[in-house]
């Protein structure tokens, strides 16, 4: 079975600091993982997906991730942290245990607070 | 514009009644889900179709129920015997069941039962 762990449920950066949420996940099979961004009270919007072809992945709004098979982790950093980069991120891995159904398997979030 | 249209936003219900979320997509998706969004609990997967008519229960599938008589509509009906209905309901699709398909967003409807 597939899983994945957001560590830390609150992260706060200063304006123009480096952003980093960690997410670690647990997989038998190689893992298809991705990155969502939601803004309150809205939907999930894809910010990159890792899907084994390159483990640096660049996604929109400046982010990119980092395949780590070593470490079983895809953190998603940004070098500059934006006031409009306040929101809540989730982390999420393909479910591959029943075949292929699209399902994604999701970690609990982190709320990014961007302090100016 | 394409994409996924979930109505209404917000949604206010009675106890012991039951009551039906929209989901409507004009992405020509195959595959269409429902995940429950609580906080601090990330998303839960409740019912997921990979194709008209016909559907799948997902992890918290109590409680609800849900059709697929069209490509584009997936609605999702919260029944009495759901014992914790409030909550912030989304609904996606994906173009394929490929592992590597991202899901594409609703903006949500958030149910409150008092």
């Amino acid at each position: 079975a597939q899983s994945v762990t957001q560590l830390g449920s609150h992260v706060s950066v200063s304006e123009g600091a480096l952003v980093l949420l960690r997410c670690n996940y647990s997989s038998s099979v190689p893992p298809y993982l991705f990155w969502y961004v939601q803004y309150p009270n809205q939907g999930l919007q894809l910010l990159l997906k890792y899907t084994s072809a390159a483990t640096l992945v660049k996604g929109i709004n400046g982010f990119e991730a980092e395949f780590k098979k070593s470490e079983t982790s895809f953190h998603l950093t940004k070098p500059s942290a934006h006031m409009s980069d306040a929101a809540e991120y989730f982390c999420a891995v393909s479910d591959r245990g029943t075949g292929n159904t699209g399902k994604l398997i999701f970690g609990q979030g982190t709320t990014l607070q961007v302090k100016p | 514009d394409g994409g996924i249209t979930q109505s209404p936003k917000y949604l206010f219900r009675k106890e012991g009644q039951n009551v039906t979320l929209s989901c409507e997509q004009n992405l020509n998706h195959d595959a269409m889900y429902w995940y429950r969004q609580d906080p601090g609990q990330g998303l839960r997967l409740i019912y997921y179709s990979q194709i008209v008519n016909d559907f799948q229960k997902g992890d918290i599938a109590e409680g609800y129920s849900v059709s697929r008589e069209k490509k584009e509509s997936f609605p999702l009906t919260v029944t009495s015997a759901q014992k914790n209905p409030t909550a912030f309901y989304l609904c996606a699709s994906s173009p394929g069941t490929g592992v590597d398909s991202p899901l594409h967003f609703g903006n949500g409807t958030r149910l409150t039962v008092t």
